[in-house]
């Protein structure tokens, strides 16, 4: 069965400290898609990033950063120097002929 | 451009009531969707659209009733609904079904009284 699971509900920090949100993943194809997805208090979804599969290598844009272990089937997401604006439920999914959302972690950065 | 388009923002209908939402894409996708989103939960698919035919059905109660007039546009009928209706109504396009990332519009959030 496919499944995704973000163990951490919420997470509270202080601005400019650097925060990781976990994902772990369950599937039992060999060719998959993972993604991350913003969601601020606006109820808007935000396309964060896409990933493969066949595709390990991390990625970083900005102060994000993913990184995607296959072996451990996770695909973690951290924040460098947070900021108030990074407040936000962030979500992770998995394809399928649908996308499978994790639950979710709300991230509040307190200034 | 990645814009997806939803009207109206809020909604507020009775039981008895018929009333349409409505979603706009123009980045050429050949995939929209339909979700619904309970306060601190992940959105749970309704329906999708693959290339102006409805391709998925997620067992949604018939008072929802999906309508895909073109390739740009999603409109979602609304009749009889239900109180624990009430919900955020996301619309969502991607280039196809499958593997590709959707892109979200700012929502409906619908109150039925």
């Amino acid at each position: 069965a496919q499944k995704v699971t973000q163990a951490q509900t919420e997470i509270s920090v202080v601005e400019k400290e650097d925060v990781t949100l976990d994902c772990v993943y369950e599937t039992r194809d060999t060719t998959y898609y993972l993604f991350w997805y913003k969601q601020p208090p606006s109820g808007e979804l935000v396309f964060l990033i896409r990933r493969n599969s066949f595709d390990e290598q991390n990625e970083i844009s900005g102060r994000y950063s993913w990184n995607f272990q296959k072996s451990t089937s996770s695909f973690n997401f951290t924040i460098t120097a947070s900021q108030v604006v990074d407040s936000a439920v962030y979500f992770c999914a998995l394809s399928d002929l649908k996308l499978i959302f994790g639950t979710g972690t709300r991230l509040q950065v307190f200034p | 451009d990645t814009e997806v388009t939803q009207t109206p923002k809020h909604l507020v209908m009775g039981m008895t009531n018929k009333k349409s939402l409505k979603c706009e894409q123009h980045m050429g996708h050949r995939a929209m969707y339909w979700y619904k989103q309970k306060a601190k939960k992940p959105p749970e698919l309704m329906f999708v659209y693959s290339y102006e035919k409805l391709s998925i059905n997620e067992s949604v109660p018939s008072r929802f009733s999906p309508e895909c007039p073109n390739s740009s546009l999603l409109n979602l009928h609304l009749h009889a609904l239900q109180p624990e209706d009430s919900a955020l109504y996301l619309c969502a396009s991607s280039q196809a079904v499958q593997s590709y990332e959707q892109y979200f519009g700012p929502g409906t959030r619908l109150t039925v009284t």
